[in-house]
């Protein structure tokens, strides 16, 4: 597709089940983000891929979070043993870097995960 | 620690009026400043700014940068019900395109 694709669009779960949450990036963009956002709440930074380097997981909250992005291409949010205060939309983005690019991220619509 | 903060966090007006949102930024490496529009899920593309004093405009709407006292505002004249929406301010940095976002404004525009 031409945007980033985010699946499932909603998710509800019983608390201490796990979750994963897929993005599919726009084709070519190397750079890819994980952000999540709480009701009425702005971004908060979760995990950041770029390339083939080492992913920048200064976001993640705890260790029940991790994330990873086979290929290049798609990504997986993953969060063992949910918990209520993990409820929120949980958004990706993609990013094209190289020569000429500005940076700008192009967001999916988000999963918007509720823990019962 | 990287901080952006916007205000107000939110605002009512009517159809017709002119608003100012701010944004004020302390981070490292700065690169560029990035206002972006969420009206129900996804975040949309506003404006980008890297540069002082130089305006952006789009329309209704416009937003310039303060380098020196690091802040930016953006306006938007003769506002509709379809402005409405949540308008987040984000700060690049250097490494690795990464932002770091405010809080948001939450507009709306009353008929």
């Amino acid at each position: 597709g031409a945007g980033v694709s985010q699946s499932p669009s909603n998710k509800v779960t019983e608390k201490g089940k796990d979750v994963e949450l897929r993005c599919d990036p726009i084709s070519g963009h190397t750079a890819l983000y994980w952000y999540r956002q709480s009701l009425g709440q702005g971004l908060e930074f979760l995990i950041y891929f770029q390339g083939n380097s080492a992913p920048d997981k200064s976001g993640l909250p705890s260790d029940r979070f991790s994330a990873e992005r086979t290929g290049g291409s798609v990504s997986t949010l993953t969060i063992q043993r949910t918990q209520q205060e993990d409820s929120a939309v949980y958004l990706c983005a993609s990013s094209l870097l190289g020569p000429g690019a500005n940076g700008e991220l192009f967001f999916g619509e988000g999963s918007r995960l509720t823990v019962l | 620690e990287d901080k952006v903060v916007q205000s107000p966090l939110s605002l009512v007006v009517h159809e017709g009026d002119t608003v100012t949102l701010n944004c004020s930024y302390e981070v490292t490496n700065f690169r560029s400043l990035l206002w972006y529009k969420q009206e129900k899920k996804a975040p949309t593309f506003l404006f980008m700014l890297t540069s002082s004093g130089i305006e952006k405009k789009s329309g209704r709407l416009s937003s310039i940068l303060d380098k020196k006292e690091l802040f930016s505002i953006l306006n938007i004249t003769a506002t509709q019900t379809g402005d409405s929406a949540i308008y987040l301010c984000a700060v690049q940095h250097n490494a690795g395109n990464m932002l770091t976002f405010g809080g948001g404004t939450r507009l709306m525009v009353k008929p």
